[in-house]
């Protein structure tokens, strides 16, 4: 199968703790996007990838954020110093340029702060 | 940005079709309509897009009324697996990334 993956699909820590997570896209897709949805809500766009260029991120992605895509192709996440806020669903997609394109979302990466 | 409006919840019986509502008022010429759907436990996928004119896929129908201010997603048949959260979303068509604004969509039950 070569959907978007991510790893790992759980992740608990302690507050204060930094983690980071990964996304494999569909390969030779150039865009990348991560999302993150609290339960009950729809996803909130956070940051977005064209090759390796970060070329848009949400007021939502604060300091403690930060994103990388370093070769253009797998995407990081990290957040450090979690708050227990930071709970929630961390979703990735991505797609080709060019066009109108739907973004394929990967499983998503559930973080839970104690 | 312009805003859908959507019901919290909707209940479908198996094998019966299903009309799913969004209202957007404030749709601007440029954006187009776009569904995706999230089921359990899942990442959102795809449903369907559309600008003006009504749209069939091979998963559903896209019904556009003619002043643009709201859409109806169509499944023809519901089934068990077609339980899931609906959202609508609108967005412009442009080469510059297409983020996707979710709202808190539709949560549709079927029942067998």
């Amino acid at each position: 199968d070569t959907g978007v993956s991510q790893d790992p699909r759980h992740k608990i820590t302690k507050r204060g703790q930094n983690v980071t997570f990964r996304c494999d896209p569909i390969s030779e897709h150039n865009r990348l996007y991560w999302y993150r949805q609290t339960l009950g809500q729809g996803p909130e766009f956070l940051t977005y990838f064209q090759n390796e260029a970060q070329l848009e991120k949400s007021r939502l992605l604060s300091d403690r954020f930060s994103a990388e895509r370093p070769k253009g192709s797998f995407s990081t996440l990290e957040i450090q110093r979690t708050e227990q806020g930071d709970s929630a669903m961390y979703l990735c997609a991505s797609n080709p340029a060019g066009g109108y394109n739907e973004q394929f979302f990967g499983p998503g990466t559930r973080l839970t702060v104690l | 940005d312009a805003k859908t409006t959507q019901p919290n919840s909707m209940e479908s019986n198996e094998e019966e079709p299903v009309h799913l509502p969004c209202n957007h008022s404030t749709i601007s010429g440029t954006d187009y309509i776009h569904w995706y759907r999230q089921l359990p436990s899942q990442g959102p996928e795809y449903v369907i897009h559309g600008l003006t004119s009504n749209v069939n896929n091979r998963m559903a129908s896209l019904a556009i009324a003619e002043d643009r201010k709201s859409s109806t997603l169509i499944l023809h048949r519901a089934t068990l697996r077609d339980a899931a959260v609906y959202y609508c979303i609108l967005n412009i068509y442009n080469n510059a990334g297409n983020m996707l604004t979710f709202g808190g969509g539709t949560r549709l039950m079927v029942k067998p």
